[in-house]
Order: C-alpha cells, then structure tokens, then sequence
C-alpha cells in the first residue's frame, strides 16, 4: 500500500491568481496521476506525471493551464494558474502499484472567488 | 470510449439492511475494476479491485462481483452500517491494461441508525 499527503489541504483563492499543490507519496513510484472532481462530478483524469519527461495532458487539459513538476520519484506539483471560479474542485494525486490497485492522496479542495 | 454509469445517484436505507449498487460499463474489453469509497472531505479508500478473470471479490462484508459479458458490476454491503454512510464510486481504466482510470459519478449511501 502506499501513504500519500498533499498540501494545501484546502484553499481560497482569487480569480487570476495561481496555486500550486503538492502531492508526496511514501514510497518510489513510476507514474503519478492528477485528478479533478468538480462539485457533482466524477473524478477526470487531468495528467500523467513521470519523472524525467514532461507530463502527458488528458484531452481539455493544457500545460500551460496547469503545470505540472515531477522532479523525483515520490514527488509531484500541480499548479492551477490564472484560477477562474470554474476551477473550484477537489484536486487529488494518485499512484499504482505493483498489484494494480489504485491509492489516492486525501485531495486538495479549491475555492475561486 | 469508456463510459461508466452508477445507479442510484443515492441510496438511504435503514440499519442492518442489505444493499446492492450497481455500475455498468460501455466496453467490455476490461483489464480490471476497482470500487472506492469517498467519504466527505476525505479523499478515495480502495475497497476491492475485481480482475477481468475474477466473477467477484469479497472483503469482510464487501462483495463485488463482475460480468464483462453484460457491462455491469455490483457490490453487494451485508448487514449495513451507519458507518458505511459514504459516496462509492466505480472506475475502470481508460483502455486496455491503461492506469489512467474512468470514474462513475457515483452512489451516495446512507444508512440510518
């Protein structure tokens, strides 16, 4: 199993500003997954992070609207820039292991005003 | 495109009530399934992860079973508790044996003391 912490848990944030989140997981890991659950919805997958290489984007979702950092093998950002209300949603980071299932960190819940 | 589908939206039942939710997928070429819990504010719990080759999985008084055939699973809660009382959602992956994961939109439980 793995342990998985993200900071900011949550956020308030202003319209036009930018938030980066952090997502730190126990133990090695290949890939990391960033998700989005907005208010009612399922999870979307946003990004593939691996280290070593860029992240790979999920369709309607560009590097330049969120960044995404994957510097060493238990550690990724994801920064949610130029924020507009419609970004308001859980943020949350996950990763696989060898037996398949998935874990997931405890989310970050974003508020844009 | 994988499409994943959960009924009911929400569910409230009485204590010590057996339930059945039901998820129901559009492409049966699945690798696996996994089922989590979401409790509010909280982010996913892994509850069963349910093979291509498996018909069910069971953990305590969780049971989930898997018919490729029809495009549907299930997961049976025995003898519900108040504690139960959480959003279980279904995800399979995207394509093939992708760990990118398609989520349902989920079930809401309640159990009532």
């Amino acid at each position: 199993s793995a342990v998985i912490s993200q900071k900011p848990s949550r956020d308030i944030c202003q319209r036009g500003t930018s938030l980066t989140i952090q997502c730190q997981v126990d133990s090695q890991v290949t890939m990391m997954f960033w998700y989005r659950q907005q208010p009612g919805q399922s999870l979307t997958l946003i990004a593939t992070a691996n280290q070593g290489s860029e992240a790979t984007y999920e369709s309607g979702f560009v590097i330049d609207k969120f960044p995404i950092s994957r510097p060493n093998l238990t550690f990724s950002t994801l920064t949610v820039s130029n924020m507009s209300p419609e970004d308001s949603s859980i943020y949350l980071c996950s990763v696989v292991f060898a037996e398949e299932t998935q874990y997931f960190g405890p989310g970050t819940r974003l508020l844009v005003l | 495109k994988q499409e994943v589908t959960q009924i009911p939206a929400a569910l409230s039942v009485p204590e010590g009530e057996n339930l059945v939710l039901n998820c129901s997928f559009t492409d049966s070429a699945i690798y696996n399934l996994q089922w989590f819990r979401q409790d509010p504010g909280k982010g996913l719990t892994s509850l069963l992860l349910i093979q291509s080759s498996q018909r069910e999985q069971t953990s305590g008084r969780l049971n989930a079973s898997l018919d490729k055939s029809s495009g549907r699973s299930t997961l049976y809660i025995a003898a519900s508790q108040p504690g139960d009382s959480a959003t279980y959602l279904c995800a399979l992956p995207s394509q093939g044996g992708s760990e990118k994961l398609v989520f349902g939109k989920g079930t809401k439980l309640t159990v009532n003391p």
